[in-house]
């Protein structure tokens, strides 16, 4: 069964860098692609980017400035950093897999609430 | 971007009800639009890719169709599990973009 699990500080302060890790487990990182997708709070659903295990990267443009999404697939890992932070970054953070189609996201993380507040 | 207007926002019905919600994309997405249910607190659950494939495990009772522009997502009858948020979203090109959401709840 694939599980998608997101870790990371749960509160950043405004204008420092988000950073958050989703680990895999029960699939190989090297057949998909995996997303970050976050969510404001009672807002809707906005797709930040994803990479595939060769490290290539798609970032959604209003963000792209400030996103980086890595891979570590030896861990089974892969992260997302988002600089200079304000409190509209604040939102559950989810990592997704992208199905047969890259972006069907058919397995989804929990979910990470990130609040940014001095 | 491709803009996806997703409508009613909100519906109330009852159980054992047929409900639709529709999907509009600003262009052409042939059938590359899926559609997820959300519950409180909870991650989105994909039940339908490419407008009418039903994932599995997912009750026959949704269904999808569409093609081009337009999109809908049926479910024939509902059921108490049913009631929650439902986002459509294109994955014909980046950035993927999602529709605003239909909450669906009891009258």
């Amino acid at each position: 069964q694939v599980q998608l699990l997101e870790s990371g500080p749960g509160l950043v302060k405004p204008s420092e860098t988000l950073s958050l890790t989703c680990t895999v487990s029960g699939d190989s990182m090297r057949s998909h692609y995996w997303s970050w997708i976050r969510q404001p709070p009672g807002k809707g659903l906005e797709w930040i980017g994803y990479i595939y295990y060769s490290g290539s990267t798609n970032y959604t443009p209003s963000l792209k400035s400030r996103v980086t999404i890595s891979i570590d697939t030896a861990n089974n890992q892969f992260s997302l950093k988002l600089s200079s932070v304000t409190a509209a970054d604040t939102a559950v953070y989810y990592c997704a897999r992208g199905g047969f189609y890259r972006g069907d996201f058919d397995y989804w993380g929990q979910g990470t609430l990130v609040t940014v507040s001095s | 971007d491709i803009q996806i207007t997703q409508s009613p926002s909100s519906l109330s019905a009852s159980v054992g009800d047929r409900v639709t919600i529709t999907c509009r994309a600003s262009q052409t997405i042939i059938t590359y639009l899926n559609w997820y249910q959300q519950k409180p607190g909870k991650a989105p659950k994909l039940l339908i890719n490419t407008a009418s494939t039903l994932q599995s495990g997912v009750p026959s009772r949704f269904s999808g169709s569409g093609s081009g522009t337009d999109f809908t997502l049926t479910i024939s009858s509902l059921q108490p599990e049913d009631f929650a948020i439902y986002y459509c979203e294109q994955s014909y090109s980046t950035p993927y973009t999602f529709g605003q959401g239909t909450t669906l709840d009891f009258k």
